[in-house]
């Protein structure tokens, strides 16, 4: 039974399109999280929303949209997809106030391919 | 401006050995540090956290030791298996209501038999 779950596992398109990535939590955590691992490996969270409410919103392109319609769900839409956009999108949880002792569970990844 | 870096891409063990990941930080404000494992095609999964009050926590065969004053943190395996083969990722939180978590770039583990 997966805690964190994301759809879909991988994701080709083309430049200009636009694309959702799904991501469901069944551990009742208040908290949810998109992070952005690019090429170089590089894990950087993008947004993250507590009890449906916008928390964190680093300095990502107004063409990504988090939306949360409640607590256990956490997608994100991308408008008008860049090759740049092409990486590994990360959705995970926590219970909040607890992500910095017990850490965030996070789902399997999204490979996004912008061609 | 990276705030928690991992300076050793890589690093290879004989199985029964000691691992040492190491880890170094810029933010004085960050309380918390936590190591994740990842492998291939998979999501981090948490292994082991540590408070910025502690200087050591361990659980099993994983121990993090933390030096505030050299900001320094390092994951100790004991003794590494074929199996703890991964990418280990060092994060940093300062707590507080988001708990954001900042990730180094990673150390790849290669645990030799």
């Amino acid at each position: 039974d997966t805690a964190v779950s994301q759809t879909p596992k991988y994701l080709v398109t083309q430049m200009g399109n636009d694309k959702s990535i799904k991501c469901e939590q069944n551990l009742g955590h208040d908290t949810m999280y998109w992070y952005k691992q690019d090429s170089k490996k590089f894990l950087k969270i993008m947004f993250s929303y507590n009890n449906k409410e916008l928390i964190i919103n680093e300095t990502v392109p107004n063409r990504f949209s988090p939306k949360s319609p409640d607590k256990a769900h956490l997608n994100l839409h991308i408008n008008s997809l860049e090759l740049g956009d092409s990486a590994v999108y990360f959705c995970a949880s926590s219970q909040a106030g607890q992500g910095g002792v017990y850490g965030y569970t996070f789902g399997s990844g999204t490979r996004l391919t912008v061609v | 401006d990276q705030q928690v870096k991992q300076n050793s891409p890589s690093l290879s063990v004989q199985e029964g050995r000691i691992s040492i990941l190491n880890c170094d930080y810029t933010n004085s404000m960050f309380d918390y540090f936590l190591w994740y494992k990842k492998y291939p095609a998979e999501g981090p999964t948490f292994l082991i956290s540590i408070s910025s009050i502690k200087d050591k926590n361990e659980d099993g065969r994983f121990t993090v030791f933390l030096n505030k004053s050299a900001k320094h943190l390092s994951l100790h395996i004991v003794p590494s298996q074929p199996g703890d083969s991964a990418v280990y990722f060092c994060a940093a939180s300062e707590g507080g209501a988001t708990n954001k978590l900042i990730f180094g770039t990673g150390t790849l583990l290669a645990v030799q038999p």
